[in-house]
């Protein structure tokens, strides 16, 4: 079965620093979807960036970029100049497909990201 | 578009009734899910659905109940609430590779 870990409980990054978060997956399939999600206090999921698994080109997303490493199922995301609405749970996710059935998430425990002013 | 939406926001029950956490959506997707949130355990799957008249099993069923009478409406019922069932409850719809997720239901069962 696919899991995803996420062995950061919690950190801590000084605005407008660098922070990485880190994600390990465990599959047997070729083509999937990683995601991160944020989820701030307000509890709403947030989607902050995606990587398709068939692509070699890191995703990036404005501050926000992804390490995909496909052979070490690595898949940690990089906040560049991290601001004080960064400070957020952060969930690294999985997505695959069974027999027809789509879009199913596989969700690690989370990491809790504080900033600090 | 109101996206995702889930009723109540909040809710407590006593152990052993029923209720039914309410979800919408207007976006016309066809896939919709239930997950459940607890801490340190990041979010579970419940159920899930591939389209009107078409439910199955997440990673976590027992308990609880789904159909899918219509697109736009993705019903959870408890049929008797225990007190394992406390967490934070979200609903998402999906269309292709995104997810759009409801703001979510706290239940506390006493």
């Amino acid at each position: 079965a696919q899991t995803v870990t996420q062995s950061q409980p919690e950190m801590s990054v000084q605005e407008a620093e660098t922070v990485t978060l880190s994600c390990t997956y465990d599959t047997s399939e070729s083509d999937y979807y990683l995601f991160w999600y944020k989820q701030p206090p307000s509890r709403q999921m947030i989607l902050v960036i995606r990587q398709e698994a068939y692509k070699q080109q890191n995703a990036t997303e404005n501050r926000f970029s992804v390490n995909f490493q496909k052979a070490a199922k690595s898949f940690s995301l990089k906040i560049s100049d991290s601001q004080l609405g960064d400070a957020a749970m952060y969930f690294c996710a999985y997505r695959y497909l069974i027999g027809g059935a789509t879009n199913k998430l596989i969700f690690g425990t989370g990491t809790l990201l504080a900033v600090q002013p | 578009n109101a996206g995702v939406t889930q009723t109540p926001k909040f809710q407590v029950l006593k152990t052993g009734q029923s209720m039914t956490l309410q979800c919408a959506q207007d976006m016309n997707h066809e896939y919709m899910s239930w997950y459940r949130q607890d801490p340190g355990m990041g979010l579970r799957l419940i159920h899930y659905s591939v389209g009107a008249g078409i439910t199955d099993q997440g990673e976590v069923p027992n308990g609880y109940n789904v159909s899918r009478s219509t697109t736009e409406d993705f019903p959870l019922r408890l049929l008797s609430a225990a007190p394992s069932q406390t967490s934070v409850y979200f609903c998402a719809s999906s269309y292709r590779n995104r997810q759009f997720f409801g703001p979510g239901t706290r239940l506390t069962v006493l």
